[in-house]
């Protein structure tokens, strides 16, 4: 069955510095890859989206994200961090018949420090 | 920029009660979805939908629950006779192929 593992529950971060989530995923085919981003008590937003080809991924927001097949990973990063950028970040992986559920991970919270 | 939304944003009911949760889709998508997050924990697929019919559904979605695109605007979410573990935030979702737009989720209380 399809998964994916965010091993990191919370990360704080200096504002400023720069950031990445870890994200590893567990799919038979080629996955169809995406980071959300959740504020409190809002919905989720795409930041960006892995199909084929280019492994860099650009987003929004300044983010970025690297598809490795050797390493089933899809990490996102930002060069530096703003302090709006605190929220939770989820990794899914689009699995299923046609087109398709999406399997989240448990997510990662991120935490700001000025 | 089109969005999806839903309606109510906090739904308060008590258990074994009926509840339908509403979602207006982006207008020219052809997939939507369901999907709900218990505080705390990871959003969890319930259903896709698609040509009218239910594509996919978890071992969640049981008998008590339903969907429904009653005029081809709305797509809703039945839940027949709510559970104290029915309460969590559902999140519609709309998609044109390949990328899921989510609207701001309807928080869910049962007592």
């Amino acid at each position: 069955a399809q998964s994916v593992t965010q091993p990191d529950i919370h990360i704080t971060v200096s504002e400023g510095a720069s950031l990445e989530l870890r994200c590893n995923y567990s799919y038979g085919a080629t996955p169809y890859l995406f980071w959300y981003v959740q504020s409190p008590g809002q919905g989720l937003q795409l930041l960006l989206k892995y199909f084929s080809g280019d492994t860099l991924v650009q987003g929004i927001k300044g983010f970025e994200a690297e598809f490795k097949r050797s390493q089933s990973s899809f990490n996102l990063r930002k060069p530096s961090v703003h302090w709006s950028d605190a929220a939770e970040y989820f990794c899914a992986v689009g699995a299923g018949t046609g087109f398709q559920k999406l399997v989240f991970g448990t997510g990662t919270r991120l935490l700001v420090s000025p | 920029e089109p969005e999806v939304t839903q309606t109510p944003s906090h739904q308060v009911t008590q258990m074994g009660q009926e509840v339908i949760l509403r979602c207006v889709p982006i207008s020219n998508h052809l997939y939507f979805y369901w999907y709900r997050q218990i505080l705390g924990q990871k959003v969890e697929f319930l259903v896709s939908f698609y040509n009218n019919e239910i594509s996919e559904k978890s071992e969640i979605f049981d008998d008590q629950f339903s969907v429904e695109r009653p005029d081809g605007s709305n797509f809703t979410l039945k839940i027949r006779s709510t559970k104290l573990e029915d309460s969590a935030m559902y999140f519609c979702a709309s998609s044109p192929r390949n990328e899921q737009f989510f609207g701001p989720g309807t928080r869910l209380t049962v007592l």
